[in-house]
């Protein structure tokens, strides 16, 4: 499968601060990403999709201030989460796929452990 | 009702034998679909998509879909310890100019020896 690296594995920050994560298609042009929260023994909930050039579409629920989505190249998109409490605290998965349009794959990053303390 | 739909388990199976795992859709118009494993505390590993009706078949592992009862399903041959893990189904939804990739809560499978 296809390569998508996620950066970085694990953060800790201070309530109030913010934090960036990466999410790289390193052996192909990601058209589309897909950012994912995960709670433990809870399963893959999106958050956004990011189309390459264009605003994130947000799943209802889900705060665009909060949670801002760049998807800047088609090989790069970044979630900062702002403002960060504990609450936040959770498991960020990102996931990149060639197109848009069925019969796409998606393939996974190693996930973004983040601790708000 | 749940856009994609699975049973949470544990299931439990033996060592060499067959592991079923099923999962339901709600969108009629989806034509994609994946099932993905994943281990404790670690990001998801796509095993298999299918996108025909019919089975499709990948080493021990054969994905059938049933797009007229919005049912697809996954079987695991001759199961191994190394197989237990969290299967997530998930559909392709495309609506309004985009993808959405939507799981299911995902079955937990415990290969014993």
């Amino acid at each position: 499968g296809a390569v998508v690296s996620q950066h970085p594995s694990r953060v800790i920050c201070k309530s109030g601060t913010s934090v960036k994560i990466e999410c790289r298609s390193l052996d192909f042009q990601a058209t589309t990403m897909f950012w994912y929260r995960q709670f433990p023994k809870k399963s893959l909930m999106l958050m956004a999709t990011s189309n390459e050039g264009s605003k994130a579409t947000y799943e209802q629920g889900v705060e665009k201030d909060k949670f801002l989505i760049n998807h800047a190249s088609l090989t790069l998109s970044t979630l900062t989460v702002t403002s960060a409490h504990p609450e936040d605290s959770s498991f960020y998965i990102c996931s990149a796929s060639a197109r848009t349009g069925p019969n796409t794959e998606a393939f996974f990053g190693q996930g973004t452990r983040l601790t708000v303390v | 009702q749940k856009e994609v739909e699975q049973n949470s388990g544990p299931l439990s199976v033996p060592e060499g034998a067959i592991a079923s795992l099923n999962c339901t859709y709600s969108d009629r118009v989806s034509q994609s679909f994946f099932w993905y494993r994943q281990y404790s505390g670690k990001s998801p590993e796509l095993i298999m998509s299918i996108y025909s009706n019919g089975d499709k078949e990948d080493g021990r592992f054969t994905a059938q879909l049933n797009k007229a009862s919005q049912y697809v399903s996954l079987l695991i041959r001759d199961s191994q310890p190394s197989d237990s893990a969290t299967y997530l189904c998930a559909v392709l939804m495309f609506s309004g100019g985009y993808n959405k990739l939507i799981f299911g809560a995902g079955t937990r499978l415990a290969v014993h020896p």
